[in-house]
């Protein structure tokens, strides 16, 4: 099971972009990275998920390095409703995702 | 609405009732998932369904009973709990169980024991 290691929280005004980067160093051959978002009470939320370079869909971009020990998870533009906690999971055919404490991403006027 | 719906949405309970929380997915998953969040912790996967069998139990307290009749529906039976155990308890479902699949989770049942 990858460990991951996120910062623990990161401050953003509106507008400006959000750089999340999550450490995997024992990230496996067939792991997957995938970020959720969560806001209090209630569930996470699929956000993006990749296996190698850049992935990018309608609400965000994630970069991979080619050693694949680390991802980054970019917020284009944020804004105050962009407030939430993220997390990055690592899995494969393991099913046991490990969500961490995530980081708490705080967007101000 | 992710297609994943628990019922009740807030429960109070004494430490001897006996309650039961149930999920519902629309989604044609074929895995079911129970999580338990804890103020300020982060979730913790406490059982796993895939195909109506149990691949999964994180050493929770038999308190706790997972049950699943189909692919559908998920219940988690509680009985003396504690109030340790009072948390947001979340229901998720995936295509499978494997990790690259996206979970869905529902709203959660805030639970309060006292």
């Amino acid at each position: 099971l990858a460990k991951t290691t996120q910062p623990i929280s990161m401050d953003s005004y509106e507008g400006q972009e959000v750089n999340i980067t999550c450490s995997h160093n024992n990230i496996a051959t067939n792991d997957y990275i995938t970020w959720y978002q969560q806001f209090p009470s209630q569930g996470p939320r699929f956000i993006i998920q990749g296996y190698k370079t850049k992935v990018t869909n309608e609400v965000a971009s994630l970069f991979i390095p080619a050693d694949r020990k680390s991802s980054t998870l970019s917020l284009p533009r944020v804004s105050l409703s962009d407030t939430a906690v993220y997390y990055c999971l690592v899995g494969s055919n393991d099913y046991k995702l490990s969500f961490g404490a995530g980081t708490t991403v705080t967007v101000r006027a | 609405e992710t297609g994943v719906t628990q019922t009740p949405r807030h429960l109070v309970m004494g430490m001897t009732n006996k309650k039961s929380l149930k999920c519902e997915q629309h989604l044609g998953h074929n895995a079911m998932y129970w999580y338990k969040q804890s103020a300020k912790k982060p979730l913790e996967l406490m059982f796993v369904y895939n195909f109506k069998e149990q691949t999964e139990n994180n050493s929770v307290p038999s308190r706790f009973s997972p049950e699943c009749p189909n692919s559908s529906h998920l219940f988690l039976h509680l009985h003396t709990l504690q109030p340790e155990d009072s948390a947001l308890y979340l229901c998720a479902s995936s295509q499978d169980y494997r990790g690259q699949y996206e979970q869905y989770f529902g709203p959660g049942t805030r639970l309060t024991v006292t």
